[in-house]
């Protein structure tokens, strides 16, 4: 149970383009959902909070117009990441928070590598 | 935010041997888990330790929470080349993402 999967698994884009990264709970309903980025041989960084049915909550330093955020159901949250650019290449990661549980355990996809050319 | 140390950042060792990485923040963690991360995956949750001077284990992974809850430690015994990989500390939670560690890169080499 609680598995995360996300879609692609791996991009390669132009500069310029703009990438859709699906973060999905396949057997449990997820209110919140969280967006982490990691840069090579780094730690996970918190880019947003992902809240179904409301705007996203961005963390200090991530542009919402760059990456956009959209929670349109309990069990999917997408990340675009528009114009993208060299320097967005990194690895995208999404957490899931199961609803209603009062546990804070977070479950996590296998993380989307996203590399702009 | 609350800012997280770990150390050391860089491990090698050689199999058989015992190890420890440390996690330490200037204040209290109301709790913290700890992960591990193989590379192009997801961190997978090991453990969560709540209160102050609590042990766990986890086969032959020792994970100790500070009385004071403002430091933590993560010991393997007799380690194993599976066990390689990016030990992850992080705090938070609930209705807010993680705070993670800068994470301790572990090679076990044969």
């Amino acid at each position: 149970g609680a598995v995360v999967s996300q879609h692609p698994s791996r991009v390669i884009c132009k500069s310029g383009t703009s990438v859709k990264i699906e973060c999905r709970s396949l057997d449990f309903q997820a209110t919140t959902m969280f967006w982490y980025r990691q840069f090579p041989k780094q730690s996970l960084m918190l880019m947003a909070t992902s809240n179904e049915g409301s705007k996203a909550t961005y963390e200090q330093g991530v542009e919402k117009d760059k990456f956009l955020i959209n929670h349109a159901s309990l069990t999917l949250s997408t990340l675009t990441v528009t114009s993208a650019h060299p320097e967005d290449s990194s690895f995208y990661i999404c957490s899931a928070k199961e609803t209603g549980f009062s546990y804070n355990e977070q479950f996590f996809g296998p993380g989307t590598r996203l590399t702009v050319l | 935010t609350q800012l997280l140390e770990q150390s050391p950042q860089f491990l090698s060792i050689q199999e058989g041997e015992n190890l420890t990485v440390y996690c330490n923040s200037s204040s209290v963690f109301s709790s913290l888990q700890w992960y591990r991360q193989e590379p192009g995956e997801g961190p997978v949750l090991l453990v969560t330790v709540v209160t102050g001077g609590e042990v766990k284990k986890l086969k032959r992974l020792t994970f100790q929470f500070g009385d004071a809850r403002k430091d933590s430690s993560l010991h393997i015994t007799a380690a194993q080349t599976g066990d390689t990989g990016l030990y992850l500390c992080a705090s938070g939670g609930g209705a807010d993402g993680l705070t993670f560690g800068k994470g301790t890169h572990l090679i076990i080499q044969p």
